[in-house]
């Protein structure tokens, strides 16, 4: 069974610290990605990564970088939150299939509050 | 600017109705076209999809029509069960990327 798994549910920080969320796949995945979904919004692209050390700004950088070191391991890092930073925090990997097709596949999400 | 326009908001519909989510792109780049079902609780996850090459795909109760020229895609949910109450994301992928572009979501509510 595929998996996407997002180091932390639920997660508060306070405005000024920094946050690392981690996320690790077990399906040697190329391609992993950061959204963060907000209501009415839906799910906007933070940042991707195609491959080790590799890394593309989404539609929403700002205020956050990225880090792969490791194949499996996509940690998103929010250098020094701010309260506009609260929200769903969802992580996926995807790789392309023979006959162009592909999928991303989610993790369960973190709910992140900055206070 | 979203590049993925998806409508309704939310949708309300009787058990064994038809529900219709609509979705519209401008970026002739995309070249695949995901539609994802998230359960409260849960990460999104991969319903049906179709290529532009062909104007509509049905598995099972579930059908997406494409409509290339207007650049506008639906979901069909026939015979709607409250199982099926969710929200859904239609998404278009920019080729050469792998990178998803997600619509905003449509919360629907099937009543029993």
């Amino acid at each position: 069974d595929v998996k996407v798994t997002q180091s932390s549910r639920y997660l508060v920080k306070r405005t000024g610290e920094k946050v690392f969320l981690e996320c690790v796949q077990d399906m040697d995945h190329e391609n992993m990605f950061w959204y963060r979904q907000d209501p009415g919004l839906g799910l906007r692209l933070i940042y991707f990564s195609y491959d080790v050390k590799m890394k593309e700004k989404g539609d929403i950088p700002e205020g956050y970088s990225v880090s792969r070191e490791k194949k499996e391991r996509f940690s998103l890092i929010l250098e020094s939150a701010s309260t506009n930073q609260t929200s769903m925090y969802l992580c996926a990997s995807s790789s392309e299939t023979g006959q162009g097709y592909t999928e991303a596949f989610f993790g369960q999400g973190t709910r992140l509050t900055v206070v | 600017q979203q590049q993925v326009k998806q409508s309704p908001q939310s949708l309300i519909v009787q058990k064994g109705g038809i529900s219709i989510i609509n979705c519209a792109y401008e970026n002739t780049a995309f070249d695949y076209f995901p539609w994802y079902q998230q359960f409260p609780g849960k990460g999104p996850a991969l319903l049906i999809a179709i290529r532009p090459d062909v104007s509509e795909k049905k598995e099972g109760r579930f059908t997406i029509s494409f409509n290339k020229s207007a650049k506008q895609f639906s979901l069909h949910i026939m015979d709607s069960q409250p199982g099926d109450s969710a929200t859904y994301f239609c998404a278009a992928r920019q080729n050469n990327f792998n990178k998803f572009y997600f619509g905003s979501g449509t919360k629907l509510n099937v009543k029993p």
